[in-house]
């Protein structure tokens, strides 16, 4: 069965980093499309980033373009967002999902907060 | 990029009523549609994926429907624990949008 796990969310302060985990089982993630997503408290849910099957093109959202990078750990079957500069606004649930053919998988999440 | 347009914003119905939503893209996205449940404090929960498939564990009053560019979530009675927040989610490429939500409410 493909799962997909998050963890590294934590509590910060303005302007610190982080940096999430989203660790693959079931599938062989370097073979699909990844994405970050999040959701801010009383928010909707918000596309962040997505590094693509093989060729680990990455995108961005306008709102993280610049302080957010994503990547991959073939070797350890796992997803990485590496979040900088972070502001209040950056408090969120982060999720990480994938698209296996037209099945869409989801991880559960992890809490990031951004407070002095 | 791909809009995906929501009704309603909020609704509120009784207990064993038969609850519609709907989404709308901007273009056809042929059957990369997903509803994801919110609920306040909990993490966002998958659904429906492929417009119309049930994910593992989702109770069977929820069905999904449609193809392109429209869709349609419907709880067929609804019960209190669905009291929450729906999104549609288009993903067949980068950047994946979401609606605006449906804020479901019981009476």
């Amino acid at each position: 069965e493909e799962q997909l796990l998050e963890s590294g969310g934590d509590l910060v302060q303005p302007g610190g980093s982080l940096r999430l985990s989203c660790a693959a089982s079931g599938f062989i993630c370097s073979n699909y499309g990844m994405s970050w997503v999040r959701q801010a408290p009383g928010k909707g849910l918000e596309w962040i980033s997505a590094i693509s099957g093989g060729r680990d093109n990455t995108f961005y959202a306008d709102s993280v373009k610049g302080r957010f990078t994503i990547s991959r750990d073939n070797s350890k079957n796992t997803l990485y967002l590496h979040l900088s500069s972070l502001g209040v606004e950056d408090t969120a649930i982060y999720s990480c999902a994938t698209r296996i053919g037209v099945m869409l998988v989801w991880g559960p999440g992890t809490l990031v907060t951004v407070s002095s | 990029d791909i809009q995906m347009t929501q009704s309603p914003s909020s609704l509120s119905a009784s207990v064993g009523d038969r609850v519609t939503i709907t989404c709308r893209a901007s273009q056809g996205i042929t059957n990369y549609l997903a509803w994801i449940q919110q609920k306040p404090g909990k993490t966002p929960k998958l659904l429906i994926y492929a417009a119309s498939t049930l994910q593992s564990g989702v109770p069977s009053r929820f069905s999904g429907s449609g193809f392109g560019t429209d869709f349609t979530l419907t709880i067929s009675s609804l019960q209190p624990e669905d009291a929450a927040s729906y999104y549609c989610q288009k993903y067949d490429g980068a950047p994946w949008t979401f609606g605006q939500g449906t804020k479901v409410e019981i009476k």
